[in-house]
């Protein structure tokens, strides 16, 4: 069935440090491809998405490139700061009659230090 | 108002009781769903309406209801529940279409409802 793969955390890094979470999936036919971020006693925000092979989705210093031939979309950013401690998941996008239903990875705990 | 909200956002409640949880949204979406989301699990999908019509129940227990009584409302009604079913219990809304279409939507979530069975 449709899956997805999250490496396990918490990742704790230092202020500034390179940032990859690693995600994988499993899926029949072509899905979207998300990744949310979960703030501290809030909801899921949605943070990138991607919707085919090779397109890239950026948001606030955060990329994800969409790799088909390794089912891979992995989470980076270049710096990153304390405000990016969160919980971050993975999704897909699975093609149902009512529309698009996400399955979630279970999601990598960020915890950034100054 | 904006968004998707969520009332309450804490809510104690004993094995007996019953209560009920609301979501709104303000998006013009025609999906709605309800998740629960526990901790050190994955999301769980519990129901899914497509334009007020529940189009998804994922084995969940009856003894949580769902309603929906338009587009923009939803509700979870809950009653004799189990401390397992203590979690955080999110809402989310989406565009409603069919094909592949469908998979550029995303979903866009509530804070949630912090939920603690005694």
């Amino acid at each position: 069935g449709d899956s997805v793969t999250q490496m396990e955390g918490p990742v704790t890094l230092s202020e500034e440090a390179f940032l990859t979470i690693n995600c994988t999936y499993t899926a029949t036919g072509y899905p979207s491809l998300f990744w949310y971020v979960q703030y501290p006693g809030e909801g899921l925000q949605l943070l990138l998405k991607a919707t085919k092979a090779d397109d890239k989705g950026s948001n606030k210093g955060f990329e994800a490139t969409y790799r088909k031939e390794t089912t891979s979309f992995h989470l980076e950013k270049g710096s990153v700061q304390v405000s990016d401690s969160a919980v971050y998941f993975c999704a897909l996008s699975v093609r149902r009659e009512y529309g698009n239903k996400l399955v979630f990875g279970a999601g990598t705990i960020l915890r950034v230090k100054s | 108002e904006t968004g998707v909200t969520q009332t309450p956002r804490h809510l104690v409640m004993g094995m007996t009781n019953k209560k009920s949880l609301k979501c709104e949204q303000h998006l013009g979406h025609n999906a709605m769903y309800w998740y629960k989301q526990s901790a050190k699990k994955p999301l769980e999908l519990m129901f899914v309406y497509n334009f007020k019509e529940q189009t998804e129940n994922n084995s969940v227990p009856s003894r949580f209801s769902p309603e929906c009584p338009n587009s923009s409302h939803l509700f979870l009604h809950l009653h004799t529940l189990q401390p397992e079913d203590s979690a955080l219990y999110l809402c989310a809304s989406s565009q409603a279409s069919s094909g592949d279409r469908g998979l550029l939507y995303e979903q866009y979530f509530g804070p949630g409802t912090r939920l603690t069975v005694t």
